[in-house]
């Protein structure tokens, strides 16, 4: 089946420490999206990648960073300098196909994040 | 800037009524693109629908329809004949041609079907 996955569906981490969310997808997705979901803010761009080895601040950028060496993997790094990153974290992809044609997004399941 | 917002925070609705969701989107651009996606409990954000600012026609498809005026920048979604299945966080988004793959969404409205 294609799809985009997120692991793990809930993540603990002590304050302090870094941690890195994972988000695969196989449905040959050029754009992947990180985004920050917090209760009452909807959703908040992280990062966006639109082609690999390459990527774009969001509006909320810093204390995360990310990497694209493949087309199928976006992960994203929670750093220490995150001042309050228990979050909600969605990941999403979305085909290039007829650039900037509007393509919709396709979102993975979501990684909780607590830091305790 | 471009900007949408749902101004219903929380809408609570007996089963088998009727209800519409509210969406006002701002923009310059002649050329955009509107969408709704709804978020069940589960987390994951699940594709609606998308329309282009050139298709002015409403949707609908089974239970849900889609009203969009450009006169007034809305694009509100009625679910007619709710189900308890239909309780979730219904979010409308806008993106714009010719800038980046960006989508800007709204705040989210919680919808509770009540049995």
């Amino acid at each position: 089946d294609g799809g985009i996955t997120q692991s793990p569906k809930y993540l603990f981490r002590k304050e302090g420490q870094n941690v890195t969310l994972s988000c695969e997808q196989n449905l040959n997705h050029d754009a992947m999206y990180w985004y920050r979901q917090d209760p009452g803010q909807g959703l908040r761009l992280i990062y966006y990648s639109q082609i690999v080895n390459d990527f774009q601040k969001g509006d909320i950028a810093e204390g995360y960073s990310v990497s694209r060496e493949k087309k199928e993997s976006f992960p994203l790094t929670v750093t220490s300098a995150q001042k309050n990153p228990t979050a909600f974290y969605l990941c999403a992809s979305s085909d290039l196909t007829g650039f900037r044609q509007g393509n919709e997004q396709f979102f993975g399941p979501g990684t909780r994040l607590t830091v305790l | 800037a471009q900007k949408v917002t749902q101004a219903q925070t929380e809408i609570s609705v007996v089963e088998k009524e009727d209800v519409t969701l509210d969406c006002v989107y701002e923009t310059r651009d002649t050329t955009y693109y509107l969408f709704w996606y709804k978020q069940p409990p589960s987390g994951e954000l699940v594709f609606l629908i998308r329309r282009n600012s050139f298709d002015e026609q409403n949707e609908i498809s089974g239970r849900y329809s889609w009203n969009f005026q450009k006169s007034t920048s809305s694009f509100n979604f009625t679910i007619t004949a709710s189900q308890v299945v239909d309780s979730a966080v219904y979010f409308c988004a806008l993106s714009v041609h010719l800038r980046d793959d960006k989508i800007i969404f709204g705040k989210g409205t919680r919808l509770h079907i009540l049995p």
